[in-house]
């Protein structure tokens, strides 16, 4: 069974400051991995995915999150935080195997950035 | 409007009532998703569907809880006689991945937000 953990359920930085939000996760293959922010009242949007390859993957609004199989890991960063940044970020899990893409999510972390 | 649709945006019923939430997943996406968002708690699996067959509903609860994505039309989640604990952000995602192919990240609707009074 895969899972997700994320530390931390809230996060709060200085705008400016680098964001860094920390997921685990647990998988009896090699899984594919995401970030996903959800901002209020809407539903949840890819930030990036790592599926083979480059570990270090980049995706939207300056994000990017590496992918370390020996920790077991993909945390997010990104270098300068911006208030618009605000949100709640999800990272998932899916096992390329099954068929279709059944996604296994993290509780999330909500992001606070501060002027 | 290519996304994933769903409806309505916010349901009201009171207890023992029926609660109906549709979702129309992208143009030609072909795999359905159901998920419950409850505060502090993420999102939690319910139902996996293809049209006309119901692939993975080990995240769904076993009474009163019911999907379906017919040939035609939307995929419906239907809660039976809701109680207060139903209340929830309930989300729509679609994918065209198939199996084997795992590439296609889920597409998510806006999500229905379920009341019971």
């Amino acid at each position: 069974a895969q899972s997700v953990t994320q530390l931390g359920s809230h996060v709060s930085v200085s705008e400016g400051a680098l964001v860094l939000l920390r997921c685990n996760y647990s998988s009896s293959v090699p899984p594919y991995l995401f970030w996903y922010v959800q901002y209020p009242n809407q539903g949840l949007q890819l930030l990036l995915k790592y599926t083979t390859g480059a570990t270090l993957v980049k995706g939207i609004n300056g994000f990017e999150a590496e992918f370390k199989k020996s920790e077991t890991s993909f945390h997010l960063t990104k270098p300068s935080a911006h208030m618009s940044d605000a949100a709640e970020y999800f990272c998932a899990v899916s096992d390329p195997n099954t068929g279709g893409f059944k996604t296994i999510f993290g509780a999330g972390t909500r992001l606070f950035v501060k002027a | 409007n290519a996304g994933v649709m769903q409806n309505p945006r916010h349901l009201v019923r009171r207890r023992g009532q029926e609660a109906r939430l549709r979702c129309s997943p992208m143009k030609g996406h072909s795999h359905v998703y159901w998920y419950r968002q409850l505060p502090e708690e993420g999102l939690k699996f319910m139902v996996y569907l293809q049209k006309e067959n119901i692939i993975d509903e080990s995240g769904m609860p076993k009474e009163r809880f019911s999907a379906e994505f017919p040939k035609e039309g939307p995929s419906i989640l239907r809660i039976q006689q809701v109680v207060r604990g139903d209340s929830a952000a309930y989300f729509c995602a679609s994918s065209p991945a198939g199996r084997g192919n795992g590439n296609s990240p889920l597409h998510f609707g806006n999500g229905t937000r379920l009341t019971v009074t």
